[in-house]
């Protein structure tokens, strides 16, 4: 079946760097782009941006540019949020999601999300 | 941006009960490219309805979607006590994909 399983919470002090993976599984990977969305406690879901696992270029959602960076290793089927500059308002969870590509005429939602990486900043 | 505001903020029910939620969007979605998920305590999100009124693989039949433009609805017709959950519309139908701020459902 389909899985996104995401790497455990992790605990970090301002100004250090986390990096969170997503292994993709039951699908074929370059099918699916992979969108990363944020959650801070309590809150809404926002949309960071999303990575194409074809060719491994990234798009950012205002707000996400610069400290930053998506990644891939498709041999393993893993995407990757690396997140620099760790601030306090950066505490949250973090989840990848996987959408099929837009066609012709049609174009998709997610359907499927990985389980969450809660990401605490604190001194 | 595509501006989604869901009402009510909270909706308190009991189970039996019919529950419908709001998603008005600040400007048309065209081809309807308009979800709603289903977020329990301490889950990830779970796909129910995509493309306005299509129902995701599993989700039980008393989950439906309306509406066009700018006004949709999911309606859950008789609640069960897992439906108590928060519910966010998304709309996929322009860059940035956008989701509204959410409506909780809970008992009453």
């Amino acid at each position: 079946q389909v899985q996104l399983v995401q790497s455990g919470s992790e605990l970090k002090k301002p100004g250090a760097s986390v990096k969170v993976s997503c292994k993709a599984s039951g699908y074929t990977f370059r099918n699916y782009l992979l969108n990363w969305v944020r959650q801070v406690p309590g809150q809404g879901l926002e949309w960071m941006g999303w990575i194409n696992t074809n060719n491994g270029n990234p798009t950012y959602a205002q707000g996400f540019t610069g400290r930053f960076v998506f990644s891939l290793d498709p041999s393993v089927s893993t995407a990757y949020l690396q997140i620099s500059s760790l601030r306090a308002e950066d505490t949250a969870v973090y989840y990848c999601a996987r959408e099929l590509y837009c066609d012709n005429d049609k174009c998709y939602t997610i359907d499927n999300w990985g389980q969450g990486t809660l990401v605490t900043v604190s001194s | 941006e595509i501006v989604l505001t869901q009402s009510p903020g909270t909706l308190s029910l009991s189970p039996g009960e019919r529950a419908t939620l709001s998603c008005r969007a600040s400007q048309y979605v065209s081809s309807d490219y308009l979800a709603w998920f289903q977020q329990r305590p301490g889950q990830a999100p779970r796909l129910l309805i995509s493309g306005a009124s299509s129902r995701a693989t599993g989700i039980p039949d008393r989950f439906s979607g309306s509406g066009s433009g700018t006004d949709f609805t999911l309606t859950v017709s008789r609640l069960e006590p897992e439906d108590f959950a928060v519910y966010y519309c998304q709309q996929y139908a322009s860059s940035p994909t956008t989701f509204g701020q959410g409506t909780k459902l809970e008992i009453k």
